[in-house]
């Protein structure tokens, strides 16, 4: 069964604007999260963890263990922002489990 | 800075072949990892090890299989590449903490004809 989902495998935005990528997941213990990025021609890299609580170039993600989601935002937008973005769950130690992945595209 | 460095960045083989991708990091990380990322299916982990000489198996084993002699380097091996098995193919490190986040190397993309 799916542990991590990414509803959307495509979002476009206008330079500005709101942006909020969407992560579901499944899991009966503690969860531990994370947000990866993947930029044009770079490495995959780790965008932030829900344990620090941190912002990075602009965006937040909160864990709510209530609806069991893990949405990353940004209030503006930019077009450097645009890359593909994939949320992950740690199981069994260091295991990350990975959703499908979303493909954001910032519009000048 | 973490190096995760995978021996090539394109390869093609034939349909029946056996295949090595090498994998080699140079931060003394005890865990490995290999996931294979295709469109739409996200990244999908295939084995992974937590030290030298162990391996454990993933989501998607089957086809492939692992080796690690040393510390610093972790092979993915397709023992008979078949056309399904074209994907392209990441090895992550990290530290032997849970929170530790992954460093990736920057990938081949392996086709099979």
């Amino acid at each position: 069964a799916q542990r991590v989902t990414q509803p959307e495998k495509l979002l476009s935005v206008f330079k500005g604007a709101p942006v909020e990528l969407k992560c579901n997941y499944s899991y009966s213990g503690s969860p531990e999260l994370f947000w990866y990025v993947q930029y044009s021609r770079q490495r995959l890299q780790l965008l932030l963890r829900h344990i620090s609580r941190e912002s990075i170039k602009g965006f937040t993600a909160d864990l709510n263990k209530g609806e069991t989601s893990f949405h990353l935002k940004k209030p503006f937008a930019q077009e450097e922002d645009s890359a593909m973005y994939y949320c992950a769950l740690i199981e069994d130690g260091s295991r990350l489990t990975f959703g499908e992945g979303t493909q954001l595209t910032v519009n000048p | 800075d973490v190096k995760v460095t995978q021996s090539s960045r394109y390869l093609v083989k034939r349909t029946g072949e056996k295949v090595f991708l090498e994998c080699v990091q140079d931060m003394d990380h005890e865990n490995m990892f290999w996931y294979r990322q295709d469109p739409g299916l996200g990244l999908r982990l295939i084995y992974f090890s937590y030290d030298v000489k162990m391996k454990e198996k993933g989501d998607i084993p089957e086809g492939y299989s692992v080796s690690r002699e040393k510390k610093e380097r972790f092979s993915l091996i397709l023992e008979s590449a078949s056309t399904n098995q074209t994907s392209m193919y990441l090895c992550a490190s990290s530290l032997d903490r849970a929170e530790s986040p992954l460093h990736f190397g920057n990938g081949t993309r392996l086709t099979v004809t």
